[in-house]
C-alpha cells in the first residue's frame, strides 16, 4: 500500500459545482497534513494545512479524520481559475518526512 | 522575505555533459529537499539535506547524481554525463520545523 493515495482523477466539472477530493494516508503517526495546489509547469504552492478541527478558508474546506487516517478537500463555487492538480502533503513527524500523494487533476469547465 | 531561488530555470546539456542545479532555501531555513518531476507524472522525492550533511538519499538514483549542502553558498544537485531520462523538472523546496515545504520554481532540464 502506497504511504499517500488520492483520488485518480481527472474530475471535470462545469463552473459552480462543488467538487470534493479524498485523501488517505497509511502511518498512523502522520503529524501534520497540508493541501498544495500544482499549477501546469509551475512549482507546487501551499493551499491550506489541514486541522484536527478542520479548517475553512473562503471556498476551500478541509478536513481530517484521523481515526480514518483520511483528509478531504472541498472547494465550492468551483472557479476556472482553480483548475490545477491538487497534491495531498502528509508530514510523518514534525520534522523531514514529507510524503506527497500522487495528485488529482482538476478541469472546471465553462 | 525572498523566496526559495532556483537557478538556472531552464537547462539545456547535450548527451554525456554535466548539469549543475542550484538551490537557494529561503530566509532561515536549514532544510532543503529535492524533487523530480517528469512530464506529466507527480513529484519524485530525491534527497533532503540539512547544512552539511545528506540526511536521505534513498531517492536518488546511485549512479550519477549527488547533491550537498554547504555550510556557505546554495544546496547544488549534480548530474554527470546526462541522458535523455534526465529531461524532467527539478524541484527544491525548503522546510523549517513545524511548517510547510515552500517549492523554488525549478530548472527545467532538457537533454539534447
Amino acid at each position: 500500500r502506497k504511504e499517500v493515495e488520492q483520488d485518480p482523477g481527472p474530475f471535470n466539472v462545469p463552473e459552480g459545482a462543488t467538487v470534493a477530493f479524498n485523501c488517505t494516508y497509511s502511518n498512523s503517526a502522520s503529524q501534520s497534513f497540508f493541501w498544495y495546489r500544482q499549477d501546469c509547469r509551475k512549482e507546487p504552492k501551499l493551499l491550506m494545512s489541514v486541522y484536527s478541527s478542520g479548517n475553512e478558508d473562503g471556498r476551500f474546506t478541509a478536513q481530517l479524520n484521523r481515526a480514518s487516517q483520511y483528509i478531504s478537500l472541498l472547494i465550492r463555487d468551483s472557479k476556472l481559475s482553480d483548475s490545477a492538480t491538487y497534491l495531498c502533503v502528509v508530514n510523518m513527524d514534525y520534522g523531514q518526512n514529507f510524503v506527497f500523494g500522487p495528485g488529482t487533476r482538476l478541469s472546471v469547465l465553462p | 522575505n525572498a523566496g526559495v531561488m532556483q537557478n538556472p530555470r531552464h537547462l539545456v546539456r547535450r548527451r554525456g555533459q554535466e548539469a549543475r542545479l542550484r538551490c537557494s532555501p529561503m530566509k532561515g531555513h536549514s532544510h532543503v529537499y529535492w524533487y523530480r518531476q517528469l512530464p506529466e507524472e507527480g513529484l519524485k522525492f530525491m534527497v533532503y539535506l540539512q547544512k552539511e550533511n545528506i540526511i536521505d538519499e534513498s531517492g536518488m538514483p546511485k549512479e550519477r547524481f549527488s547533491a550537498e549542502f554547504p555550510k556557505e553558498g546554495p544546496s547544488i544537485l549534480r548530474i554527470q554525463q546526462v541522458v535523455r531520462g534526465d529531461s524532467a523538472a527539478y524541484f527544491c523546496a525548503s522546510f523549517e520545523s513545524y511548517n510547510e515545504q515552500f517549492f523554488g520554481p525549478g530548472t527545467r532540464l532538457t537533454v539534447l
